[in-house]
């Protein structure tokens, strides 16, 4: 298993551009969500998705959207880059355990620079 | 509202030495609790849970940590610190009716001296 694989590692962008984020997991687990990682403020959930065709907002959803199509990938588009948006992105995938919990398998990362 | 605080930025402890990374918590019903760890440059690694039964948990590379429901804290422990711990930890927490949403604290970076 791969696990959870993110796409690009690194990325700049100018203000105003736009771009997507790749998640893909090869787990079969039916939640996936997206963090954005900035220093002193731990991850803060951007969006998630309990399963396909199924979305909703996190703590920070504002100049984001997700689609979820298929089980495996859940990509994050940033419509218009502003500087506030440089940080690091992760991608999470879980299945829900026997005792109902979800244990979150995260991604590498990507660092997201916008100037 | 859920919440997690992580009281420290930063924890020095000697190699050797016990060390303890603090976590309390808030979430309306049962929580679940999660510590995951951080290297640099690399994604989050899961490093052990508490859902229900024992209180005292234990997880990967010797960590374990203590559920005190009535100080609402779920601290890490290690009894024998390494300079390979060295690391960002993080404290998590959802509830039994949203069980897939995690709540992160911001994070405390362990530093283990030789």
């Amino acid at each position: 298993n791969a696990g959870v694989t993110q796409t690009p590692k690194f990325q700049v962008l100018k203000t105003g551009q736009s771009m997507t984020l790749q998640c893909a997991q090869d787990m079969n687990h039916e939640y996936m969500s997206w963090y954005r990682q900035d220093p002193g403020m731990g991850l803060r959930l951007i969006h998630y998705s309990v399963g396909a065709g199924i979305t909703d907002q996190g703590e920070v959803p504002n100049g984001y959207n997700v689609s979820r199509s298929t089980t495996e990938d859940f990509p994050l588009r940033l419509l218009s880059a502003a500087p506030s948006q440089t940080s690091v992105y992760f991608c999470a995938s879980s299945g829900r355990d026997r005792n109902l919990s979800y244990e979150q398998y995260f991604g590498p990362g990507t660092r997201l620079t916008v100037t | 509202a859920q919440s997690v605080a992580q009281p420290e930025d930063q924890v020095n402890v000697a190699e050797g030495n016990p060390l303890t990374v603090k976590c309390t918590y808030s979430v309306s019903g049962n929580p679940y609790l999660f510590w995951y760890v951080q290297y640099p440059n690399r994604g989050l690694q899961f490093l052990l849970k508490y859902i229900t039964g024992d209180n005292l948990v234990k997880g990967s590379y010797g960590f374990e940590a203590e559920f005190n429901k009535s100080q609402t804290s779920f601290h890490l422990k290690k009894p024998s610190a390494l300079v390979s711990d060295s690391a960002l930890y993080f404290c998590a927490v959802s509830s039994m009716d949203s069980s897939y949403k995690l709540i992160f604290g911001s994070g405390t970076r362990l530093l283990v001296r030789p």
